[in-house]
């Protein structure tokens, strides 16, 4: 079954916790996102991937960060330096393949709390 | 900097009750708006992309048209199930495929 699979559903972290969120697809696409979904709010670019081994931070990378050793994953690390980790966070992935513009496609997200 | 504004920010319909929402951008070179549908605790699903002014698009019950500053998404004889937030989303021609997004509309349609 192709898709974004995001793991886990719910995530509670302690202070001074770092909590490491999963994102694996086999949807053989070369870019990959990580949004932040707030009450109230749009959608923000916490960090990106456009292929493996590289990464760049988005509007609101402090307290975040990334890796990308293989095409199919791209975990994200909230650490103790983000003092607000309470929302929803959401991958998502786009292929490099065909017309520029193919939009991205999200999995079914993580919601993270403070204990 | 680049903007998307949508409204209103929640809408309640019948059954049965045409409307509009709206989505306001000012961007330099937009090169593509996106509309997606948002369930309560799911990811956004992706549902249409726009590239010009006078582009439209249409799926069941959903017409999205785009002008040079801001697109619609027509949403004609709503049913319940058409209940979601709908996010909009633009790239523009220097952010590479980063996407900025509005804050959404939430559509209720009450049977």
């Amino acid at each position: 079954d192709g898709g974004i699979t995001q793991s886990p559903k719910y995530l509670f972290r302690k202070e001074g916790q770092n909590v490491t969120l999963s994102c694996e697809q086999n949807l053989n696409h070369d870019a990959m996102y990580w949004y932040r979904q707030d009450p109230g709010q749009g959608l923000r670019l916490i960090y990106y991937s456009q292929i493996v081994n590289d990464f760049q931070k988005g509007d609101i990378a402090e307290g975040y960060s990334v890796s990308r050793e293989k095409k199919e994953s791209f975990p994200l690390t909230v650490t103790s330096a983000q003092k607000n980790p309470t929302a929803f966070y959401l991958c998502a992935t786009k292929t490099g393949q065909g017309a520029g513009n193919q939009p991205q496609h999200f999995g079914d997200g993580t919601r993270l709390s403070i204990l | 900097e680049d903007q998307v504004t949508q409204s209103p920010e929640a809408l309640r319909l019948q059954e049965g009750e045409s409307s509009s929402l709206n989505c306001s951008y000012t961007v330099s070179g937009l090169r593509g708006l996106f509309w997606y549908r948002q369930d309560p605790g799911k990811g956004p699903e992706f549902l249409f992309t726009l590239y010009s002014a006078g582009e439209e698009k249409e799926k069941e019950r959903l017409k999205a048209t785009l002008t040079k500053k801001e697109s619609f998404l027509h949403i004609t004889a709503p049913k319940p199930e058409d209940s979601a937030t709908y996010l909009c989303a633009v790239r523009q021609e220097t952010s590479g495929s980063r996407l900025t997004f509005g804050e959404g509309t939430q559509l209720t349609v009450n049977p």
